[in-house]
Parts: C-alpha cells; sequence; structure tokens
C-alpha cells in the first residue's frame, strides 16, 4: 500500500504569495494518477487537480499542478483570501484502499 | 447537478449500530462505483468503504472490516453504510463519494456526523 506525505504540515503566507505543496509518495504513482482536493471550513473536499496537472472544471488557473513518479507538487500562484484552506493529495487508479495524504493547511 | 445527500448520523453508544445513506441524483448511480471517506473530528480523510455500480464488488478499509457493510439501491439510487460495533474511533464526519479507487473523487456529499460516546 502506497503511503503519501504531505509537507509542510502548515504554511503561513499572506495574500498575494505563492504557495508551494509537496506531496511524496512511498511507490511510485502509475500514471500520474494523483489528485489533489481543497477543504475550506465546514465544508466537504474539492476537487482541484486529476492526473498530476489537469485542472478539474472550475478550478481557477492560479491552481497547477506537476510531478510524476514519486513527487508531486500543488503551486497556487498568487493567493486568494477564498485559497485559504487544507489541501490533501489522494492517489488513485489502482485497486482499493484509496490513499490520501495527511494534509497541508494554509494559513494566513 | 450532481447531488448527493447523506443521512442517518446521530449519536450512539459504544457497541452500538448505525445505518447512514446517501441519496444520489444527476448521475446515473447505476453504473457508478461509490465510496465512503470519514474525516475524525480536526483529522484527515481516510477512506472507509467502496462500493461497484452492480454491487457486486465491496471494499473496506482493515479498521472497519468485519464491522461496517456497505451496500446499495439502483432502483432507489441510494447507497447505504451499516456500521455495527462501533466504537470511539469511529466518530467522524462521513461522507458519501461518486466513484472508487480507479477515479478521482469528482464529486462529494456534505456529508453526515457520526458520534460515538456514552
Amino acid at each position: 500500500e502506497i503511503v503519501l506525505t504531505q509537507s509542510p504540515g502548515t504554511l503561513s503566507l499572506s495574500p498575494g504569495e505563492r504557495a508551494t505543496l509537496s506531496c511524496r509518495a512511498s511507490q511510485s504513482v502509475s500514471s500520474n494518477y494523483l489528485a489533489w482536493y481543497q477543504q475550506r471550513p465546514g465544508q466537504a473536499p474539492r476537487l482541484l487537480i486529476y492526473g498530476s496537472s489537469s485542472r478539474a472544471t472550475g478550478t481557477p488557473d492560479r491552481f497547477s499542478g506537476s510531478g510524476s513518479g514519486t513527487d508531486f507538487t500543488l503551486t497556487i500562484s498568487r493567493l486568494e483570501p477564498e485559497d485559504f484552506a487544507v489541501y490533501y493529495c489522494q492517489k488513485y487508479g489502482s485497486s482499493p484502499p484509496l490513499t490520501f495524504g495527511g494534509g497541508t493547511k494554509v494559513e494566513i | 447537478e450532481v447531488q448527493l445527500l447523506e443521512s442517518g448520523g446521530g449519536l450512539v453508544q459504544p457497541g452500538g449500530s448505525l445505518r447512514l445513506s446517501c441519496a444520489a441524483s444527476g448521475i446515473t448511480f447505476s453504473i457508478s462505483a461509490m465510496s465512503w471517506v470519514r474525516q475524525a473530528p480536526g483529522k484527515g480523510l481516510e477512506w472507509v468503504s467502496a462500493i461497484s455500480g452492480s454491487g457486486g464488488s465491496t471494499y473496506y478499509a482493515d479498521s472497519v472490516k468485519g464491522r461496517f457493510t456497505i451496500s446499495r439501491d439502483n432502483s432507489k439510487t441510494t447507497l447505504f453504510l451499516q456500521m455495527n460495533s462501533l466504537r470511539a474511533e469511529d466518530t467522524a464526519v462521513y461522507y458519501c463519494v461518486k466513484g472508487g479507487s480507479l477515479t478521482p473523487s469528482y464529486y462529494w456529499g456534505q456529508g453526515t456526523l457520526v458520534t460515538v460516546s456514552s
């Protein structure tokens, strides 16, 4: 079973700054089946990125995903107030279990 | 518009049972794998269980195997999670999710809170 490790645990930034979030897998993720989710307080998670770098419908273009193999990155080019939230990476594309990273909180 | 509406959460004593439901609309339910994902208070996301579109294949996290049962009624486009022998560590918001482990989790319900406490 692949383990996903996200870093840092918390990222303290200001609006307008760039955020770089990391997700490292314990084994190579086949076909880059890696997704990113945003969860705002009191809300359900929302899919942002799938296939490592494809934006889901409605994801602003300030969000970008990159990486392959075991190292993946979510970049938010210029933080907007609504981007302060928790972000999770997820591995999919194979038999269960579905695996999530521990999350990165982006705070002001 | 896709809607996943969970219900059935609440307060239950340790050792008790609860049945969660998820009413789906806006999707072709009978061909959609579905999952339950939970989130303990202040914690991250944990996959709980998944079921194929036909209901013929089911999968469970080790933490709930033997205690939880996932099922579905395609005629009523509803997903279920029967939870028995509940423990304090099962306390969480339970989300209904469209998709199994082969695809990203495109759609999530709003969640239903299960609290296991005496």
